[in-house]
């Protein structure tokens, strides 16, 4: 299994601002991605992000406005750019230890206003 | 991506057996079903996943159709806790980043 933690828990932006939002993980893993959750929907995947290489985005998703970090095999970050209140979701990054099963950390709630 | 079908909302009592749809027609044949749930204001949770055969963990069972078109999560019960939404999904053999979520079954249970 994985613990993941993310910070912040939850935060508060003005728009045009932007958000980096950072996920640990208790151990080193290959494969992390980043996932949205907007108010009352189900999750949308982001992206994956590679370590040593440059983030895969999903359709509709593209680096400009969600820049993503992966330094190493314990760590990433997403960035939120220039914010505007569409952008209020639950944001999660998840984890795959092996072929079969996610893990997924407790989310970051951001509202934009 | 193999599209999957699920009822919006589900209502089980406590301590009774619930049995959760999923339909998923357009199945191929290295297509694993997946299921995970998300219980309020957390991450989504893996709960159990196969292939061709039913599958039995702590959790739940995965029932699945001989023509794999269709699949059921059964909880054999239901507890206040188990209170989510819950989705099937689909993903690739050996690849687990495609998981593409649906709208998922909101259970709820009731005491």
């Amino acid at each position: 299994s994985a613990v993941i933690s993310q910070k912040p828990s939850r935060d508060i932006c003005q728009r045009g601002t932007s958000l980096t939002i950072q996920c640990q993980v208790d151990s080193q893993v290959t494969m992390m991605f980043w996932y949205r959750q907007q108010p009352g929907q189900s999750l949308t995947l982001i992206a994956t992000a590679n370590q040593g290489s440059e983030a895969t985005y999903e359709s509709g998703f593209v680096i400009d406005k969600f820049p993503i970090s992966r330094p190493n095999l314990t760590f990433s970050t997403l960035t939120v750019s220039n914010m505007s209140p569409e952008d209020s979701s639950i944001y999660l990054c998840s984890v795959a230890i092996d072929y079969n099963e996610q893990f997924f950390g407790p989310g970051t709630r951001l509202t934009v206003l | 991506d193999a599209k999957t079908t699920q009822p919006n909302s589900m209502e089980s009592n406590e301590e009774e057996p619930v049995h959760l749809p999923c339909n998923h027609s357009t199945i191929s044949g290295t297509d694993y079903i997946h299921w995970y749930r998300q219980l309020p204001s957390q991450g989504p949770e893996y709960v159990i996943h196969g292939l061709t055969s039913n599958v039995n963990n702590r959790m739940a069972s995965l029932a699945i159709a001989e023509d794999r078109k269709s699949s059921t999560l059964i909880l054999h019960r239901a507890t206040l806790r188990d209170a989510a939404v819950y989705y099937c999904i689909l993903s690739l053999a050996g690849n687990t980043d495609k998981l593409i979520f649906g709208t998922g079954t909101r259970l709820q249970v009731f005491p």
